[in-house]
C-alpha cells in the first residue's frame, strides 16, 4: 500500500479563495483523521471519521472549514472563505477499525499558505 | 482541550548521551504512543505502550507508562546526529491526541 496520500503538497491562495484538500487512507483503514500542525499551537485534531460518518468535529475552528468522506477512500477538508490565519500544515491519518491498540498512519502533509 | 503536555520543550544533547521527554496527558487511555516528525516532514510512528503495560523496549527506544500519574516517558540511549527531530506523545481512545511536543537536537 501506498500509504495516505494527501494532495496537493503545497497550496498557495489568496485571501477569500476557496481551498480543498485531499485524503486517501490506506484500504481498510476505517477510522479517517484530519489534523492542523502551526508553530503556535502544535498539532490540533479538526474531525474524525468512523466508515465515513464524522464522529468528532469539535475540534473545527469555526463554520468556514467544512470536511466530508463521500466513500472509504476518499475525504476533503475545505476552507471557504480562507483568511491568512488558517496557514499551517494539514494531516490527514488513518487506522484500522475495532482495533484500538494500533498506530495511526499519516500522510505527508499539504503546506498551506493564505496571502 | 484534550492535548497533553511534554517537557521539555527543547533538548540538546551531544551525540552518544542519552535523551529523556516526558509526557502528561488528561483523559483515561487505551494507549499510548510515541511519534517522531523530521522537520516539515510526516509523523513516523516509533512505538507503542497499552495501557496495562509499564514499560516497553524497541532497539535504543525505552518507554515508561504510570496511568496512576497519567504520565510517561520516552528515552532514547546513545543518540545519534539523525535522532533529531520533534517527538510527540500520543494518546488515544478512539481519537488520536498530541501533546505538545518535545524538538531534540542532537550534536555531532
Amino acid at each position: 500500500d501506498a500509504g495516505v496520500i494527501q494532495s496537493p503538497r503545497h497550496e498557495v491562495t489568496e485571501m477569500g479563495q476557496e481551498v480543498t484538500l485531499r485524503c486517501k487512507p490506506i484500504s481498510g483503514h476505517d477510522y479517517l483523521f484530519w489534523y492542523r500542525q502551526t508553530m503556535m499551537r502544535g498539532l490540533e485534531l479538526l474531525i474524525y471519521f468512523n466508515n465515513n460518518v464524522p464522529i468528532d468535529d469539535s475540534g473545527m475552528p469555526e463554520d468556514r472549514f467544512s470536511a466530508k468522506m463521500p466513500n472509504a477512500s476518499f475525504s476533503t477538508l475545505k476552507i471557504q472563505p480562507s483568511e491568512p490565519r488558517d496557514s499551517a500544515v494539514y494531516f490527514c491519518a488513518s487506522r484500522p477499525t475495532g482495533q484500538m491498540n494500533t498506530e495511526a498512519f499519516f500522510g505527508q502533509g499539504t503546506r498551506l499558505t493564505v496571502v | 482541550s484534550q492535548q497533553g503536555e511534554e517537557d521539555p520543550q527543547a533538548l540538546s544533547i551531544q551525540e552518544g548521551e542519552n535523551a529523556t521527554m516526558n509526557c502528561s496527558y488528561k483523559t483515561s487511555i487505551n494507549n499510548l504512543q510515541w511519534y517522531r516528525q523530521n522537520s516539515g516532514r510526516g509523523l513516523v510512528h516509533l512505538i507503542l505502550i497499552r495501557s496495562n503495560e509499564r514499560e516497553k523496549h524497541s532497539g535504543r527506544l525505552r518507554v515508561t507508562l504510570d496511568t496512576s500519574k497519567k504520565s510517561s516517558s520516552l528515552l532514547i540511549t546513545a543518540s545519534r546526529a539523525a535522532d533529531t527531530a520533534s517527538y510527540f506523545c500520543v494518546y488515544a481512545g478512539n481519537q488520536f491526541y498530541f501533546g505538545t511536543g518535545t524538538s531534540l537536537t542532537v550534536i555531532p
